[in-house]
């Protein structure tokens, strides 16, 4: 069964940093990429970026509109997700998902931006 | 960014019955490889999205049959036939062939 779990989310001040991890189970983590996608309150969800895989080197793809502060990076050793977030702002408030193998999402972690 | 554009905005179904939803996107879906990059997802009350179809025409793992998605290179439609109660919530169209990879905005289903 493919469960992908986050955690690491909570309140932070504006300019702040945090890092969110996905912990991913039920399938063979290297064979595919992940996703972290985000979703405002009431609003339709966003794409953040991805990692792609071991055949396609781990390499990286980011929304513009968070690329130069959020990074997307992978432990295959744990089958650990990760997004770095920096200088974060009052609208990256919203629920982060990670996302991968034939399409699951995990069940998202809070994020709040405010001081 | 290729826009995706959904409509209704909302849809009221008598159980029993069928629902379609559409989705156009700014630019063709269709990649050289021939696979076009639309998916669908229901993202039920207080719940993640989950997946229903992905490269326009095939079901996920887990969807029932009553589910099906078709189209063209631009123009799209997800079909729920026999609503039941539990199709209730916000189905999003979203395009994979382009980054940044983008959602509709969404169309909310209820029950009559």
């Amino acid at each position: 069964e493919v469960k992908l779990l986050e955690s690491g989310g909570g309140l932070v001040q504006p300019g702040g940093s945090m890092r969110l991890s996905c912990a991913a189970s039920g399938f063979t983590f290297t064979d595919f990429y992940m996703y972290w996608i985000r979703q405002p309150a009431g609003k339709a969800p966003e794409w953040l970026g991805f990692i792609r895989n071991k055949a396609n080197g781990y390499t990286t793809e980011y929304n513009p509109s968070v690329k130069g502060r959020f990074t997307i990076s992978r432990d295959n050793t744990q089958n650990m997700l990760y997004l770095q977030m920096n200088t974060l702002r009052a609208e990256d408030t919203a629920t982060y998902y990670c996302a991968g193998a034939y399409g699951y999402w995990g069940q998202g972690v809070m994020v709040t931006v405010s001081s | 960014d290729i826009v995706m554009t959904q409509a209704p905005l909302s849809v009221s179904v008598t159980p029993g019955e069928s629902a379609s939803i559409s989705c156009r996107s700014s630019k063709s879906l269709l990649h050289s490889n021939g696979i076009t990059y639309v998916y669908w997802y229901l993202q039920k009350p207080g719940k993640s999205p989950q997946l229903l179809i992905y490269r326009m025409s095939n079901l996920a793992s887990g969807v029932p049959d009553r589910f099906s998605g078709s189209g063209s290179e631009t123009d799209f439609t997800l079909k729920i036939s026999r609503v039941e109660a539990e199709d209730v919530g916000i189905y999003y169209c979203g395009q994979l062939l382009e980054n940044p990879f983008t959602f509709g905005s969404g169309t909310k289903l209820e029950i009559k």
